[in-house]
This record gives structure tokens, C-alpha cells and sequence, in this order.
């Protein structure tokens, strides 16, 4: 299995649609991120936990919420889907230090119609 | 000055050739320092992290220079494998962001037969 599991792995949805991205992860890490990743733009942070009762924004998280459920458990919502959200999401933990990188799932991507 | 800057690429060699890719990061307080690699549309692997003293795995060195604020990586005897986007990336340490880990934007490489 995973270190860290997303899903779902592709999603279309229609704008004004409410929609969540679950991630999950077995590394044992309290802290959990949520990037989104456009062509050319890179990784950008949209929320990001450092445990379950620390969460966080992050530099682009209007139109986004989050949940973390368990140490274990960090889902991305989007309250009301539009179509400049269309990206390629990335779930990622790590440990306190950063100093071992961060590990990331494969990815969910969502299209808006 | 934005937080970790690359050459955005693309890079396009041919194959056996030697390529060197460059990263300058703009916080000094940085106190790790790590090379990913993404292939298309697939999440970021940790291919390396930078230590002060240098380091090599294989085909793939990785440099560290503190004073000038910037990093390197050396891939030599290039295989067509290696075609992928390389980012750098920094942690912050614990000052600005508490450990987090600062992405670049990438530089593309395409190993050409």
C-alpha cells in the first residue's frame, strides 16, 4: 500500500458542485498538506495541518476548506466548483523537521466543466 | 527575489551527455535542501537531499553552496529515463514557516536518443 493514499484519482464535476478530496497517509506524520499544481505555476500551498486541531491557510486558499479527521486523515473541499480550479492536487505529509522531504500521494485530477 | 528560483528549462540533451541544473534560494536561515524529481502528470519523488559537504548517488551529485545561496545538480551520462522536471527544494527552518518546505518551480530536462 501507499505511504499516502488520494482519491479519487480523476474527477470532472460542474461548476457550482461541491466536491471533496480525501487523502489518506501510514507514515505516522502529524503534519499534512494540500498543493495544487497548474502548468508552469508549480506547487502552491493551499492548506496545510500540523495536527489534527492545527490547520492552517496556505497562499491560495480561497474557495477551499479543509478537514482533518484523524492524525491519519486530511481531506481538501471545494465548496463550489469553478472552472480556474481545474489542476492537478497533490496530498503530502511529513515530519515535524522537514528534514526528510515530504511525501506525497499521486495525486487527484480535477477538471470543472 | 522569490523564495527558491530555476531555470525553468526546457533542458534538451542528447543521451550520455552531462547536465548541470542550477537553484538559488533566498533565505540564509535554509537548513535543508533537497532535489525532486516529477515525471508528467505523476506526483514528486524525493531523488536526493543536499548536504553541506556535497553528495552522490550514482550518476546524480548534488552540491550545496551556503554562501552563495545556491544548488546544484549534476546528472551525468544521461539516459533517456531521466527525462522528468527537477525541482529544488528548501526548508525554511525554523523560523519562516516552521520547518516548511519551499518548492521550485521546476526545470524540465528531455534526454533526447
Amino acid at each position: 500500500d501507499a505511504d499516502v493514499t488520494q482519491t479519487p484519482r480523476n474527477r470532472i464535476t460542474k461548476t457550482g458542485k461541491r466536491i471533496m478530496l480525501e487523502c489518506s497517509q501510514t507514515k505516522g506524520h502529524d503534519r499534512m498538506y494540500w498543493y495544487r499544481q497548474d502548468p508552469g505555476l508549480g506547487l502552491r500551498l493551499i492548506y496545510y495541518s500540523f495536527d489534527v486541531k492545527d490547520i492552517n491557510k496556505g497562499e491560495i486558499s480561497d474557495g477551499y476548506s479543509v478537514s482533518r479527521q484523524a492524525q491519519a486523515k486530511f481531506s481538501l473541499s471545494l465548496e463550489s466548483a469553478i472552472p480556474n480550479q481545474t489542476a492537478l492536487y497533490f496530498c503530502a505529509t511529513s515530519d515535524p523537521t522537514g528534514n526528510y522531504g515530504y511525501t506525497f500521494g499521486s495525486g487527484t485530477r480535477l477538471t470543472v466543466v | 527575489r522569490k523564495e527558491v528560483e530555476q531555470d525553468p528549462g526546457p533542458f534538451n540533451v542528447p543521451e550520455g551527455a552531462t547536465v548541470a541544473f542550477n537553484c538559488t534560494y533566498s533565505n540564509s536561515a535554509s537548513q535543508s535542501f533537497f532535489w525532486y524529481r516529477q515525471d508528467c502528470r505523476k506526483e514528486p519523488k524525493l531523488l536526493m537531499s543536499v548536504y553541506s559537504s556535497g553528495n552522490e548517488d550514482g550518476r546524480f551529485t548534488a552540491q550545496l553552496n551556503r554562501a552563495s545561496q545556491y544548488i546544484s545538480l549534476l546528472i551525468r551520462d544521461s539516459k533517456l529515463s531521466d527525462s522528468a522536471t527537477y525541482l529544488c527544494v528548501v526548508n525554511l527552518g525554523p523560523g519562516a514557516g516552521s520547518y516548511q518546505l519551499t518548492f521550485g518551480k521546476g526545470t524540465k530536462l528531455s534526454v533526447i536518443p
